[in-house]
């Protein structure tokens, strides 16, 4: 089964730390995988977005890494401010007849208190 | 250039009731994803529209959903009855080019249904 799992749920930082976010995934087969930013209230909003061949895609203060062999992934969130507070989705995509097939995580609540 | 827009942004109705939700996707892309997060769990697919043409539904729960795209421009998906467990937010994305594997995907802001 088609799965992607992240860590933690929830986290809350002080403005202006550095946090980590981890995505783990059983997609295949697998064809990309994104980060999505999501306000309260709004639509999932596209990070990054990276392919097996990629290791790490930065955006910004957001920094995503993959391991396609460990089928992990991270986005690392630098000098955090209070716009970073909103939940954060991994996303994989796999190749299904031609078009692209989506498995989304359950997402990170991230909380930045000044 | 308008994003992706839903309406409405809240429904709320009694069970057995019918409801439908519109999709105005970015001008120009082909395709338009419906989708659904019913609450505390993931964001699910629900079904895959090229154009007019449906590419994959293989996400709708069952035969009360029915989706349409008249003339590949606006999507509506429409719940008949409406039961308890469709509560939940409902999200339209859009992507410019059929058949990339990689096309963004820009995502509306959601309509939040609730069933009572």
């Amino acid at each position: 089964k088609n799965q992607v799992e992240q860590s933690p749920q929830s986290l809350i930082i002080l403005e202006g730390k550095n946090c980590t976010l981890q995505c783990n995934y059983t997609v295949s087969p697998f064809s990309n995988l994104r980060w999505y930013k999501q306000d309260t209230g709004r639509g999932p909003v596209s990070l990054t977005i990276m392919t097996f061949s990629e290791n790490t895609k930065s955006n910004g203060r957001y920094t995503a890494t993959l391991d396609a062999d460990t089928k992990q992934s991270s986005l690392h969130i630098t000098a955090s401010q209070l716009s970073d507070s909103a939940s954060y989705i991994c996303v994989v995509s796999q190749n299904s007849g031609g078009y692209q097939k989506v498995t989304f995580g359950t997402g990170t609540k991230l909380q930045v208190i000044p | 250039e308008a994003g992706v827009t839903q309406f409405p942004s809240h429904s709320v109705i009694e069970k057995g009731q019918t409801v439908t939700l519109r999709c105005d996707p970015i001008s120009g892309h082909d395709n338009l994803y419906w989708y659904r997060r019913v609450m505390g769990k993931e964001i699910k697919f629900l079904l895959h529209f090229v154009k007019e043409s449906k590419q994959d539904e293989s996400g709708m729960p069952n035969n009360r959903f029915l989706a349409e795209r008249t003339g590949g421009t606006y999507s509506t998906l429409k719940v008949q009855p409406a039961e308890l467990e469709d509560s939940g937010v409902y999200f339209c994305a859009s992507s410019q080019e059929a058949g990339r594997l990689w096309s963004e995907q820009y995502f509306g802001p959601g309509t939040r249904l609730t069933v009572t």
